[in-house]
């Protein structure tokens, strides 16, 4: 079965420091990862992805996330948090060989960045 | 492009009423689409995964009967809520999946609310 996990409820970080927001999973057959950005009342925000490659993936404003195949992990960083960037984080996975079927997400994180 | 409407954005019904929800891809052909259920700051739950013509595949513990799942063209999809009480009031997100991505597109979410 196919899982997620964000092992941090929240994570608090001052402004102009680094962030890391961790997800680890589990799926059968190589995974496609992803992670959403949501603000209050809002939807989800594509922020980027893991398909194939390299194992740093770059997305939107400014955050990357590298793929640890041994670690099975798929951690969010980036190197200068913003007030801006407080928001709920999602991981989420599908496996490769599992096309028909839907993401499932983590259980999510806050993320607060203070001035 | 891969854009995903969603109408209304919020509802608000009273008790015993039928409310349909709207899910759209705009500038693309979704093959698949799925509903999500969210609770307040909570993760996304997957309710069922529809493929256009074809009966909706419902998860474990969401109802068929009450969550009335509709996918009768490759750009929409509907959810309708049948007699809804106040413990169905919560965020609906529907995602599209086309034939040529890997990715699934998120509408903005509908906020129910149930009085």
């Amino acid at each position: 079965a196919q899982s997620v996990a964000q092992p941090e409820d929240q994570v608090n970080v001052a402004e102009g420091n680094p962030l890391t927001v961790k997800c680890t999973y589990s799926v059968s057959g190589n995974p496609y990862l992803f992670w959403y950005v949501q603000y209050p009342n809002r939807g989800l925000q594509f922020l980027l992805k893991y398909i194939t490659g390299d194992n740093l993936v770059k997305g939107s404003y400014g955050f990357e996330a590298e793929f640890n195949k041994s670690q099975t992990s798929f951690h969010l960083k980036k190197p200068s948090a913003l007030v801006s960037d407080s928001a709920l984080y999602f991981c989420a996975v599908r496996g490769s060989n599992q096309a028909g079927t839907a993401l499932i997400f983590g259980k999510g994180t806050t993320l607060s960045v203070s001035s | 492009g891969a854009v995903v409407s969603q109408h209304p954005s919020w509802v608000i019904c009273k008790s015993g009423t039928s409310v349909k929800i709207e899910c759209r891809s705009l500038d693309f052909q979704a093959t698949t689409m799925f509903w999500y259920r969210q609770f307040p700051k909570k993760s996304l739950m997957l309710m069922a995964t529809s493929n256009e013509g074809s009966k909706a595949t419902y998860e474990q513990g969401v109802e068929k009967d009450k969550f009335l799942i509709n996918h009768a063209s490759l750009t929409l999809s509907t959810l309708t809520v049948t007699s809804a009480h106040p413990e169905d009031s919560s965020f609906y997100i529907c995602s599209a999946r086309g034939t040529k991505y890997n990715e699934q597109f998120f509408g903005p979410g509908t906020r129910l609310t149930v009085l």
